[in-house]
This record gives structure tokens, sequence and C-alpha cells, in this order.
């Protein structure tokens, strides 16, 4: 089966813009979850959504937001661009979402964003 | 607070040498569940293993090994007869509130 696709895979922005990124999960999975991959930082908690809504979410400004459609397809949105939002952002999909009974995860290739 | 420390940041070593990544958690959770995965170069992270706090036994997959041990808060990943394609990034994960708390991960560089 198609495993979880994230578009752009690659994209450029400049300060002050907003980008959107999309995940769409493997069919049947209701759960998907967000991360920010840095050098700096590492592997990052962004949001995690089940079945359209939000259940946790990380230590990040409000300037990150995300959403989950009723096809389980999920879309993250960074505001106002900084030069250290420059990442690697990661999805992930899972049948039952990481949690007492968590599954496991796959993770697509991810969106690599450079914030000029 | 919950906390995952892999305090080997690159690890090289030649081809066929075993070679063991250690991974340590905190949690005060009770019931929590711990994940190691593989990211090679393309980026995408890779499932390996899941286990769960209840099941301390070891867990044995062709080359891959990992040894549970509660008592040390360590869920460290053996890799017997090393392989050049074993070359990666590995990341030991601890599953909390509906998210992953990932370790910093330790470069695994398999020479031929």
């Amino acid at each position: 089966k198609a495993g979880v696709t994230q578009t752009p895979r690659y994209l450029i922005k400049t300060r002050g813009q907003q980008v959107t990124l999309s995940c769409s999960p493997i069919s049947g999975h209701r759960s998907v979850s967000w991360y920010q991959q840095t050098p700096g930082q590492g592997l990052q908690f962004l949001f995690e959504y089940f079945s359209e809504t939000q259940r946790n979410k990380g230590n990040f400004p409000g300037r990150f937001s995300g959403r989950q459609f009723s096809n389980s397809r999920s879309e993250m949105n960074v505001s106002t661009l900084e030069l250290g939002d420059s990442a690697l952002y990661l999805c992930a999909s899972s049948s039952v979402g990481a949690g007492i009974d968590a599954g496991e995860l796959f993770f697509g290739e991810g969106s690599r964003l450079t914030v000029l | 607070a919950q906390k995952v420390t892999q305090a080997q940041t690159e690890i090289s070593v030649v081809e066929k040498e075993d070679v063991t990544l250690d991974c340590v958690y905190e949690t005060r959770d009770t019931t929590y569940y711990l994940f190691w995965y593989k990211q090679p170069p393309s980026g995408e992270l890779v499932f390996l293993i899941r286990r769960n706090s209840f099941d301390e036994q070891n867990e044995i997959s062709g080359r891959y090994s990992w040894n549970f041990q509660k008592s040390t808060s360590s869920f460290n990943f053996t890799i017997t007869a090393s392989q050049v394609v074993d070359s990666a990034v590995y990341f030991c994960a601890l599953e909390s509130n509906y998210q992953l708390i990932w370790g910093a991960g330790t470069k695994l560089i398999i020479k031929p």
C-alpha cells in the first residue's frame, strides 16, 4: 500500500512569509503527527491529530498550526517565517496514534523548508 | 520529566564488527512505549522496533537485537556483523501523551 506522502519535498521561502505543508497518511490511518527536525534541536514534536481532533501539541509558538481533514489528510502552517524555522518537517501516520496503545508510526520523507 | 539520552553522537566501525547503540530514558509513567528508528540519508524514518514497558524480554530480529532493562532505564540496540548498509542515524524514542520524545540520535558509520 502507498506510504505517507508529503508535499512539497523542498521549498524556499523568505522571512515573514507563510508556508503550508501537506501530509497524506496511509489509507485507513486516522492519526497524523508532525515533527520538526533541525541539526541543533533534533527531532521535536509539533502536534498530533486523530479523527480531526488535535490531541496534543508540542512547545512551539502559535505561528505553527495544523489541521486534519475528514479524509485524514493533514496540513501544517507556519506564519511569519523566521530563519530558525528552516528544518525538515516530518509527518507520521498511525492506525491508532501514539498513545497508551501506541502503534507503529510510518513516516514520510519530509518537507525540507529553507527560510532566507 | 520525560527524556531520552543517546550519549553516543557518532560511532564508526569496520564492516562485520558488532556494535551497540545505547539509549537511556527517564519517565514517571508506569506504562510507556519505547521505539527505535533508523534514518538513512534519504531522510525517511524507518521503524525498527516498539517495546512496551511490561515486556522486558530481549528481542532478536536477524542481525538486530534489543536489550530492555527497566532497572537501569535502558533500551540498547545491537547490530551483529554490521554491514555498510547499516550506516544511518539511529534514534531511540519514548512515547508519552500522544507524542514521541526523541533522543539526539547516534550516527553509525560502517566502513567497508
